[in-house]
């Protein structure tokens, strides 16, 4: 069955250091993948996406790196903040316009 | 210009009832998602509309129920209300055109069934 699974439930992590969290997939061939944060009560933001022919994406502070053989992304927050602490989520695309999610990390960046 | 907006926030219900909640997209936005999320089984798709035809629909019992309107305005309904249907509600618009599948989520609607 497909599956997405983040293999931490929660990260606590020192103000700046680098979060590295992971997403691993089974039985996708996903032409795309997301990243999202979600605040407490909030509804999830979208951060970065990329493609399956990129192996890297960089936006500010953030970089996500895709491996489609290992079907492993990794989103990395370098000089991490406590104002970057929240739930990361990652999803991939199934079908048209249908996303599915991972069950999400919990950062924490204690100061 | 405006994110997507959901209303209400927050709202209790019994057990039986039925709720509907609503959700304007961002403008130009004719794409619109519905998802729930529980601390259990996390986020998961409800069904998605696009030019006020459903799409896409996810595993979820027909007491669950939604529609979009020609402005892509869009509600989602649920009868007879079950304990387990305590969630936050999450609506999400995209652009036309769009296959990269990025969403624009609202805030949602807390439901809490008694």
């Amino acid at each position: 069955s497909q599956k997405i699974e983040q293999n931490s439930e929660a990260l606590n992590i020192q103000e700046g250091k680098t979060a590295t969290l992971t997403c691993n997939y089974t039985n996708y061939s996903p032409a795309y993948l997301q990243w999202y944060r979600q605040d407490p009560g909030r509804g999830p933001v979208f951060l970065l996406l990329i493609r399956e022919n990129e192996k890297e994406k960089r936006k500010e502070r953030l970089k996500v790196t895709f491996d489609t053989t290992l079907k492993q992304s990794l989103f990395h927050i370098t000089a991490s903040q406590p104002a970057d602490s929240a739930t990361y989520l990652c999803a991939l695309l199934q079908g048209a316009q249908k996303l599915v999610f991972g069950q999400g990390t919990r950062l924490t960046i204690n100061p | 210009k405006a994110g997507v907006t959901q209303t209400p926030r927050y709202l209790i219900k019994t057990r039986g009832q039925q709720v509907t909640l609503s959700c304007s997209p961002i403008s130009g936005h004719r794409s619109v998602s519905w998802y729930q999320q529980t601390p259990g089984q996390g986020l998961q798709f409800l069904f998605e509309y696009f030019s006020e035809t459903q799409r896409n629909k996810g595993n979820f019992p027909g007491r669950f129920s939604g529609r979009q309107f020609s402005n892509s305005r869009s509600e989602m309904n649920v009868s007879t209300l079950e304990l387990g249907d305590s969630a936050l509600y999450l609506c999400a618009s995209s652009p036309v055109g769009r296959n990269t599948g990025e969403l624009f989520f609202g805030e949602g609607s807390r439901l809490t069934v008694l």
